[in-house]
């Protein structure tokens, strides 16, 4: 069966650091999503893109958060400086429009 | 603005036995998909079923189906025969026909007794 790909797992960083999130979405998907996963807020969309175009990216804080497709195979996900209010599980998801849209297994980021 | 709304934070059923978990949106497109996510302890997100607005045939797949009311915008998942392994977070997602965004609602807990 086809995957998204999310690397790494886990991250555990110190406040200040850069963080760097990557997706593999599967071939030929062409919608890519990136939630957000906390205890407290439940699933945010931080950003999406169509055809590696950016759609909507007004959930993610943009002081510090960046969302890029390079090319059809890598969406990334970088933080620029880290908080600890950042920990959470991050998903990348990717699919055609209204099919049924594919997780990959989320990186869990803890920022101390 | 389109929303999901999940009122049953948890829920709990015992092995074996039916248990339906609630959904409504809200939503002024006429052609549309609804799905419902399960996310267990290892926090994968399984899509679980899907339903297309234009069918008036519930979806099913296996022991999960849906009620599907269009005109009440209610989607309700329906489990029958409760095995462990279903206890999970269940999410009931709508993907915008003109924007593609993906709308989640906001879960359900539901824990299988044994």
């Amino acid at each position: 069966d086809a995957r998204v790909t999310q690397t790494p797992r886990h991250k555990v960083t110190e406040m200040g650091q850069e963080v760097t999130m990557r997706c593999q979405p599967i071939l030929g998907h062409n919608t890519v999503f990136w939630y957000r996963q906390t205890m407290m807020q439940g699933l945010e969309l931080l950003a999406y893109f169509r055809n590696r175009a950016p759609l909507d990216d007004s959930g993610m804080p943009k002081d510090r958060f960046s969302a890029e497709m390079p090319d059809a195979t890598l969406a990334t996900l970088k933080i620029q400086p880290s908080e600890p209010r950042d920990s959470a599980v991050y998903f990348c998801a990717s699919g055609l429009l209204l099919g049924g849209y594919t997780f990959g297994s989320g990186t869990r980021l803890t920022v101390v | 603005a389109q929303t999901v709304t999940q009122s049953q934070p948890e829920m709990s059923v015992q092995e074996a036995e039916t248990v339906t978990l609630s959904c409504t949106y809200d939503t002024s497109e006429s052609d549309y998909y609804l799905f419902w996510y399960k996310q267990p302890p290892s926090r994968q997100m399984i899509l679980v079923i899907r339903q297309e607005a234009y069918k008036q045939q519930n979806a099913t797949e296996n022991r999960f189906s849906v009620n599907f009311q269009k005109a009440a915008k209610s989607f309700s998942l329906k489990i029958s025969d409760s095995q462990l392994g279903d206890a999970a977070m269940y999410f009931c997602a709508y993907p915008s026909s003109n924007t593609g965004k993906l709308i989640f609602g906001q879960g359900t807990t539901l824990q299988v007794k044994p």
